[in-house]
């Protein structure tokens, strides 16, 4: 079975600046990928960046990019020049790949982040 | 693209009724739909995969008798809370995935429920 672990209940950055989220996760899959949802008051979750395992290169979107470690099996995020809009809760989560049909997520317990005015 | 609905976003029942509540994806065709549930200010627990047109099948210590899934169509699946009772009010989100496009799943609004 697959564990997505975030070490980090809640988190606090200045506007303008940089955080970093932790994650780590334990799996024997070989091929998988890696997910950070945001999920703000809405509760509308919210694709961040999305890692494929078989990639070595790091994932970017923007502000957003990810530290993957897949030896260590780390995925880290950090957000650059955080926006007020940023503030929200911040999922890590795991997916295993299949050459046919969908898996499903397993999710971690998530970082609560405020970005401070 | 690839948009996913839900019905209702927040019902509110009696103790012992049954509530219904749809996930449609509106824009494609969902060969698979997954029910997670939410507690406040905890993570997403998957409770169920639904593939179309079979049986869906439920994770461990989820009450398939009390969560009825019918995924009926490629674009809906109805989760069906049989006899409610306050325990049962979470926040009950489903996601789908499109054929051939195994690594995404997108997300519906949610639906929150509280039993009185």
């Amino acid at each position: 079975a697959q564990t997505v672990t975030q070490s980090q209940p809640e988190m606090s950055v200045q506007e303008a600046e940089t955080v970093t989220l932790s994650c780590t996760y334990d799996t024997s899959e070989n091929n998988y990928y890696l997910f950070w949802y945001k999920q703000p008051p809405s509760r509308q979750m919210i694709l961040v960046i999305r890692q494929e395992a078989y990639k070595q290169q790091n994932a970017t979107e923007n502000r957003f990019s990810v530290n993957f470690q897949k030896a260590a099996k780390s995925f880290s995020l950090k957000i650059s020049d955080s926006q007020l809009g940023d503030t929200a809760m911040y999922f890590c989560a795991f997916m295993k790949h299949r050459n046919s049909g969908n898996t499903p997520l397993v999710f971690g317990k998530g970082t609560r982040l405020s970005v401070i005015a | 693209g690839a948009v996913v609905s839900q019905h209702p976003s927040w019902v509110i029942c009696k103790s012992g009724t049954s509530v219904k509540i749809e996930c449609r994806s509106l824009d494609f065709q969902a060969t698979t739909m997954f029910w997670y549930r939410q507690f406040p200010k905890q993570s997403l627990m998957l409770m169920a995969t639904s593939n179309e047109g079979s049986k869906a099948t439920y994770e461990q210590g989820v009450e398939k008798d009390k969560f009825l899934i019918n995924h009926a169509s490629l674009t809906l699946s109805t989760l069906t809370v049989t006899s409610a009772h306050p325990e049962d009010s979470s926040f009950y989100i489903c996601s789908a995935g499109r054929e051939a496009h195994y690594n995404e799943q997108f997300f519906g609004p949610g639906t929150r429920l509280t039993v009185l």
